[in-house]
């Protein structure tokens, strides 16, 4: 079975802080997303990135880099987290071309105050 | 531009009763159709699949057709049970990316 893991659940940081997200997939998958979900609003592609260290900006990605140094690693990074950046992330990858299933790990609730 | 829409929930059946989310497109061309749901404290997981037009998906009693004439993937399960508690998600694939709805999330009274 494919796994996408998020290294936290829950994240709590202050306005301000710089705030790493990391993900982990183990199925050698070439494409890897960054989401946020919030209510009312579905999800929102912030970031993907097709292999390593390319990267390409979502739909929403003011406020927010990444990076991929390795190929089951993608990590989200919050510069200098603001309020409005309290959402639930979630991570998911993909192989590249046929059928494109997105798996995704189970995502990480983060709370700027 | 491709967008989905569907159905606003919360959507709230007992048990037993016929479901139907309703989901419709935009987009250029046949893009391959989704239904993905997410069950409280996860991530989200692919339900089910259509590729290409009259093509039906099937899962765990859930199915949706791809209506080309329509622009439309409802999903439907004829009995629901309490553990098909969820947020349901349409979608659409974009190239590499993948298009979400904004979800229904569906109770499922006993």
């Amino acid at each position: 079975d494919v796994k996408v893991t998020q290294s936290s659940r829950y994240l709590v940081k202050r306005t301000g802080e710089k705030v790493f997200l990391e993900c982990v997939q183990d199925m050698d998958h070439e494409n890897m997303f960054w989401y946020r979900q919030d209510p009312g609003l579905g999800l929102r592609l912030i970031y993907f990135s097709y292999d390593v260290k390319m990267k390409e900006k979502g739909d929403i990605p003011e406020g927010y880099s990444v990076s991929r140094e390795k190929k089951e690693r993608f990590s989200l990074i919050l510069e200098s987290a603001s309020t409005n950046q309290t959402s639930m992330y979630l991570c998911a990858s993909s192989l590249q071309g046929g059928g494109n299933i997105q798996y995704f790990g189970a995502g990480t609730r983060l709370s700027v105050l | 531009g491709n967008s989905v829409t569907q159905m606003e929930g919360p959507v709230t059946l007992s048990e037993e009763a016929f479901l139907t989310i309703n989901c419709t497109y935009t987009a250029t061309g046949y893009p391959s159709l989704f239904w993905y749901v997410q069950y409280p404290g996860e991530g989200l997981q692919l339900l089910l699949k259509a590729t290409k037009a009259d093509d039906k998906g099937s899962n765990k009693g859930f199915e949706a057709t791809y209506r080309k004439e329509t622009t439309s993937f409802h999903l439907e399960k004829g009995s629901v049970q309490v553990s098909d508690s969820a947020v349901y998600f349409c979608a659409l694939r974009r190239d590499d990316k993948i298009i979400f709805g904004k979800g229904t999330r569906l109770h499922i009274l006993p």
